[in-house]
């Protein structure tokens, strides 16, 4: 099955400075690869979404770009604010099942 | 629009004693998933139904965990007899088609087994 790993696990940043997380997948036949934040006590929240014939999206201050060749994926946060403080997951499907990573505990220091 | 709602919202039992939590998607939606999240790690799926029907439950530990989701829209999960590593939240999901994108989650239910 599908395996993602996900990095780094935390990531501290001063506002306003970028944030980059990157995921990597097993299956060369996913082809949808969508970014959740999680807020504490919450459920995670979509944040934004790609699908294989595409290799870069953005929306506003969130882009996310892919490489299927290398199999590896990235989330760019610019000017990052403290209300992006959250853990953020990656996930990669080839069907009808979500594989997420282990999700990356953003801190973005005022 | 109101969004998936789940209760309890925490939950405290003993090992061997059973639990049911409630998912309520939002209106409309014909999929419906249960996903259990283990502190520190991403959501795994357990089940995912599409209307009243099982899509996959591949993942879903059948000896202990059932679920069901009569009339395609409220669902409950089932767990019976609990284990100390069932101590997880459990995550509801309701998406608009049959596919996974664009899923929306609720706030969880989180259980402690003592």
């Amino acid at each position: 099955g599908e395996n993602v790993e996900q990095h780094p696990s935390t990531l501290s940043v001063q506002e306003g400075d970028s944030a980059v997380i990157k995921c990597t997948y097993s299956d060369s036949a996913s082809n949808y690869f969508p970014w959740y934040k999680q807020e504490l006590g919450k459920g995670p929240q979509l944040i934004i979404d790609i699908r294989s014939n595409v290799g870069e999206k953005k929306d506003q201050r969130i882009a996310v770009t892919l490489n299927k060749t290398a199999k590896h994926f990235s989330l760019h946060i610019t000017e990052t604010q403290p209300e992006d403080s959250a853990v953020y997951f990656c996930a990669a499907s080839g069907g009808s099942r979500l594989t997420f990573g282990e999700g990356t505990q953003l801190t973005v220091n005022p | 629009e109101a969004g998936v709602a789940q209760s309890p919202r925490y939950k405290i039992i003993e090992k061997r004693q059973s639990v049911a939590f409630w998912c309520n998607p939002i209106s409309g939606h014909a999929t419906l998933y249960w996903y259990q999240q283990i502190l520190g790690q991403g959501p795994k799926l357990l089940i995912q139904f599409q209307n009243n029907g099982v899509v996959d439950d591949s993942q879903l530990p059948k000896d202990r965990f059932s679920a069901e989701r009569l009339k395609g829209v409220d669902s409950t999960l089932k767990i019976q007899p609990a284990k100390l590593e069932d101590s997880a939240v459990y995550l509801c999901a309701s998406s608009l088609g049959g596919t996974i994108e664009k899923l929306f989650f609720g706030s969880g239910t989180q259980l402690s087994v003592l």
